[in-house]
């Protein structure tokens, strides 16, 4: 069975970093582009960020670049998403979900065919 | 970037009646455009990949259909389970984006 479990959440005060974790199981890590989306209170999903299976390539979403840092460590099968300078905005409910592809090089992502039950984050004084 | 609009906002209706949800992208997705499905304090789940490709797992009555920028998921019986928000979303380019949602609720 395919599970993966988020952890890291928390209150933080605007500034400040905080550190993701999605460790991931029933499926090879190493073999799956991956990504993280958000869903802030009573908003919509908005992806952050992806992944592929080696680290080459990441994107991100404009909203977070230069301030997010997706990585992975495939030995351990956890992805990570580190935070900082965080935003009021950056308050949400944080998902990280599985691709079925690899990403670079061969450019296949595809879709997120299996998700975590997330984090919360929360941003405030 | 690529907007995604998703109508109606609101879908109500009632168990065993046929949902159809519309989804319009602003330029073409290649038919790089998924359906999930979102329930409060769940994870989302995929329904549809690639238009109409159904997700493993998915039953039958779901399905996806479109081209170019117009896209529909047709629910085609509602059971009790299948009252949620669906999202649709396209990874033809970055950002990758998804529409607001159209939430189905109970008449």
């Amino acid at each position: 069975e395919v599970q993966l479990v988020e952890s890291g959440g928390g209150l933080v005060q605007p500034g400040g970093s905080l550190r993701l974790s999605c460790s991931v199981s029933g499926f090879t890590f190493n073999n799956h582009a991956m990504t993280w989306v958000r869903q802030a209170p009573g908003k919509g999903l908005e992806w952050v960020s992806e992944i592929n299976v080696n680290e080459a390539k990441t994107n991100y979403a404009d909203s977070v670049k230069g301030r997010f840092t997706i990585s992975r460590d495939n030995s351990k099968s956890t992805l990570y998403l580190q935070m900082n300078n965080l935003r009021a905005e950056d308050t949400a409910v944080y998902y990280c979900a599985k691709y079925q592809g690899r990403g670079h090089p061969d450019n296949y992502w595809g879709t997120a065919d299996s998700w975590g039950q997330g984090t919360l984050v929360t941003v405030s004084s | 970037e690529i907007v995604l609009t998703q109508s109606p906002a609101t879908l109500s209706l009632s168990p065993g009646e046929r949902a159809t949800l519309s989804c319009r992208a602003s330029q073409s997705v290649n038919n790089k455009l998924g359906w999930f499905q979102h329930k409060p304090g769940q994870a989302p789940r995929l329904l549809i990949y690639d238009v109409s490709s159904r997700a493993t797992g998915i039953s039958a009555r779901f399905s996806g259909s479109g081209s170019g920028t117009d896209f529909t998921l047709t629910i085609s019986s509602l059971e009790p389970e299948d009252f949620a928000i669906y999202y649709c979303q396209q990874r033809n380019g970055w950002p990758r984006t998804f529409g607001q949602g159209t939430k189905v609720e109970t008449k």
